[in-house]
């Protein structure tokens, strides 16, 4: 079964901590995205990566970076966590552009 | 700036019937058509793509396109209670591209 794996379910962070979320997938794709879900605002992409190394700004790339170094893992990186950043972050990964996403199971974030 | 549309919500039927959730996109360039269904703290979860108008059953769903119009829908027929969730719809934005631009979703009740 095919899997993208986010290492943490739920996290709480402090107000200037540097923070970092991983996500693995063990389907060989090169396309990977991260997204984060507030309600009433939807799915907002944060940065997207089509190969290794490569990444590029989503819809709301401010206060975020990435990292990219090996294919099966795309790290999202909150350089200086701050209250608004308080959200569901997904990630997900595809190998084209009829397959659809596979999304991991999400990671909570709390920032306080 | 890409749109989907959706109708937010809740759509309540009664067990049995058919549910019927909408979605409108802006960009007439797209070309897979995709539904996620996502439990309340879960993941999204594909349940259906489309890419040609017309059509597409698989089991007790069935999506259907109408690129002139710029609109898909899904039809859930013999609905459960275990198909109450968010459903949300996603378009990608155009030949060869891996983005895909969320609708915000529409809630679903299915009342026992």
């Amino acid at each position: 079964d095919v899997k993208v794996t986010q290492s943490s379910r739920y996290l709480v962070k402090r107000t200037g901590e540097k923070v970092f979320l991983e996500c693995v997938q063990d389907m060989d794709h090169e396309n990977m995205f991260w997204y984060r879900q507030d309600p009433g605002l939807g799915l907002r992409l944060i940065y997207f990566s089509y190969d290794v190394k490569m990444k590029e700004k989503g819809d709301i790339p401010e206060g975020y970076s990435v990292s990219r170094e090996k294919k099966e893992r795309f790290s999202l990186i909150l350089e200086s966590a701050s209250t608004n950043q308080t959200s569901m972050y997904l990630c997900a990964s595809t190998s084209n552009s009829v397959d659809g996403y596979t999304f991991g199971s999400g990671t909570r974030l709390t920032v306080v | 700036q890409k749109e989907v549309e959706q109708n937010s919500g809740p759509l309540s039927v009664p067990e049995g019937a058919i549910a019927s959730l909408n979605c409108t996109y802006s960009d007439r360039g797209s070309q897979s058509f995709f539904w996620y269904r996502q439990y309340s703290g879960k993941s999204p979860e594909l349940i259906m793509s489309i890419y040609s108008n017309g059509d597409k059953e698989d089991g007790r769903f069935t999506a259907q396109l109408n690129k002139a119009s710029q609109y898909v829908s899904l039809l859930i027929r013999d609905s459960q209670p275990s198909d109450s969730a968010t459903y949300l719809c996603a378009v990608d934005s155009g030949a060869g591209s891996y983005q895909l631009t969320f609708g915000k979703g529409t809630k679903l009740s299915v009342i026992p």
